[in-house]
């Protein structure tokens, strides 16, 4: 499975759009790019999944450039209630077994 | 749908008690996984069952943890002896596997552990 890169934490205030950025240069050509989120005391939930150039649904923007070693998560507009770590994680779309990295922790202030 | 049911919510234990988790997945969910949460490691994959067959066990820590699924309603993580360090919140998680769909897994609310 493709190793992955995001930074431990992020700062935003209320009505901001964050992007948080995901490295994984070694993607294979099978593998897909795919976020969950997490709140404190909860599991997982998945946000969005993608394989190249955007993918958007109800809750956030997925930007995945040509070379596909990176993708970019996009929450528009967040509110307190986006304060949750999220993961990018990538491997090949039949591929059950999921690794999980350290995440991102993003804190949504006032 | 109810969505993934884990229990007990919270376990509070002595050392060398044996501790049984409990999860039902999701009606219709095929496969089954077992993670571990900490704030040192993160989260584990300890364990995936596919239509009840293990059949991934490498994240499982040692010989005191075993899992098993005898039916596509539920499975069970038992840990005997315990010991303070296997203090974490434990994750179930399922997916129905087909092909051509997003593979989505949905996460219980967990098992907060505490070994003392």
């Amino acid at each position: 499975l493709a190793k992955t890169t995001q930074p431990i934490s992020m700062d935003s205030y209320e009505g901001q759009e964050v992007n948080i950025t995901c490295s994984h240069n070694n993607i294979a050509t099978n593998d897909y790019i795919t976020w969950y989120q997490q709140f404190p005391s909860q599991g997982p939930r998945f946000i969005i999944q993608g394989y190249k150039t955007k993918v958007t649904n109800e809750v956030a923007s997925l930007f995945i450039p040509a070379d596909r070693k990176s993708s970019t998560l996009s929450l528009p507009r967040v509110s307190l209630s986006d304060t949750a770590v999220y993961y990018c994680l990538v491997g090949e779309r039949g591929y059950s077994t999921l690794t999980f990295g350290k995440g991102t922790m993003l804190l949504v202030s006032p | 749908d109810a969505g993934v049911i884990q229990s007990p919510r919270h376990e509070v234990t002595e050392m060398g008690q044996e501790v049984t988790l409990r999860c039902k997945p999701i009606s219709g969910h095929n496969s089954l996984f077992w993670y571990r949460q900490t704030m040192m490691r993160g989260l584990e994959l300890l364990i995936y069952f596919n239509n009840n067959v293990p059949i991934d066990d490498s994240g499982m820590p040692e010989d005191r943890f075993s899992a098993k699924m005898p039916n596509a309603s539920f499975s069970t993580l038992k840990i005997q002896p315990s010991e303070p360090r296997d203090s974490a919140v434990y994750f179930c998680a399922s997916v129905r596997e087909t092909t051509g769909v997003r593979y989505e897994q949905y996460f219980g609310p967990g098992t907060r552990l505490t070994v003392t």
